[in-house]
């Protein structure tokens, strides 16, 4: 089974700051992950996802994670935030096996909240 | 259409009423997945399904819920008797499955749900 911790339900951030939302995840096989976001009364949206290789991954709207594999972690980055960037951000896993299970698990959310 | 289409988008209905929701997916996506979300719960797999394959139930929550998957494409998700505790936001998403548990699962708008 996996797991999928994100350790800040909400993350307050003025215009223009950087943001960092982190994940970490349990599993006792291999997983890709995934960072999906939600803006307010809409379905979820891919914002990037790691799969192999290089473990810094940059996505849409200038976002970026790095996978960390000793600490499995996959934080989520942004350099400078926009008011638009208000949004439910979600971290997701999949095992890599597609005979164990395909679904994804998502964490609990982070409310990003980007304020003038 | 382009993306995964969803009916209705909102649904009121009186507790121990019957509701359907449908999904359309993505043209040609082989898998089609139903996720609930609601406050306090996150995001909670509900059903999996892959082509002709056996359909992965392991998430429903109750004999109350229930899947179907028409010619590989249309799904319905059928709530008997509702309860309160089922308002929620019920999610559909597919993606294309052929080989890699890496392809990008593509998210509806959402069918909200609301039992009185």
């Amino acid at each position: 089974a996996q797991s999928v911790t994100q350790l800040d339900s909400q993350v307050p951030v003025f215009e223009e700051a950087p943001v960092e939302l982190r994940c970490n995840y349990s599993s006792s096989v291999s997983v890709y992950l995934f960072w999906y976001v939600q803006y307010p009364n809409q379905g979820l949206q891919l914002l990037l996802k790691y799969l192999s290789g290089s473990t810094l991954v940059k996505g849409i709207n200038g976002f970026e994670a790095e996978f960390n594999k000793s600490q499995t972690s996959f934080h989520l980055r942004k350099p400078s935030v926009h008011i638009s960037d208000t949004a439910e951000y979600f971290c997701a896993v999949r095992m890599r096996s597609k005979a164990a299970g395909n679904k994804l698990t998502f964490g609990g959310g982070t409310r990003v909240l980007v304020k003038p | 259409g382009a993306g995964v289409s969803q009916s209705p988008s909102n649904k009121v209905t009186e507790k121990g009423k019957d509701v359907e929701l449908r999904c359309d997916p993505i043209s040609g996506h082989t898998a089609l997945y139903w996720y609930r979300q609601s406050l306090g719960q996150g995001l909670e797999f509900l059903i999996y399904f892959q082509g002709n394959s056996a359909p992965d139930k392991s998430g429903l929550p109750s004999d109350r819920f229930s899947a179907e998957r028409t010619g590989g494409s249309v799904s319905t998700l059928t709530i008997q008797r509702t309860q309160q505790e089922d308002s929620a936001v019920y999610l559909c998403a597919s993606s294309l499955d052929r080989g890699s548990s890496g392809n990008t699962i593509y998210f509806g708008e959402g069918s909200w749900l609301t039992v009185v």
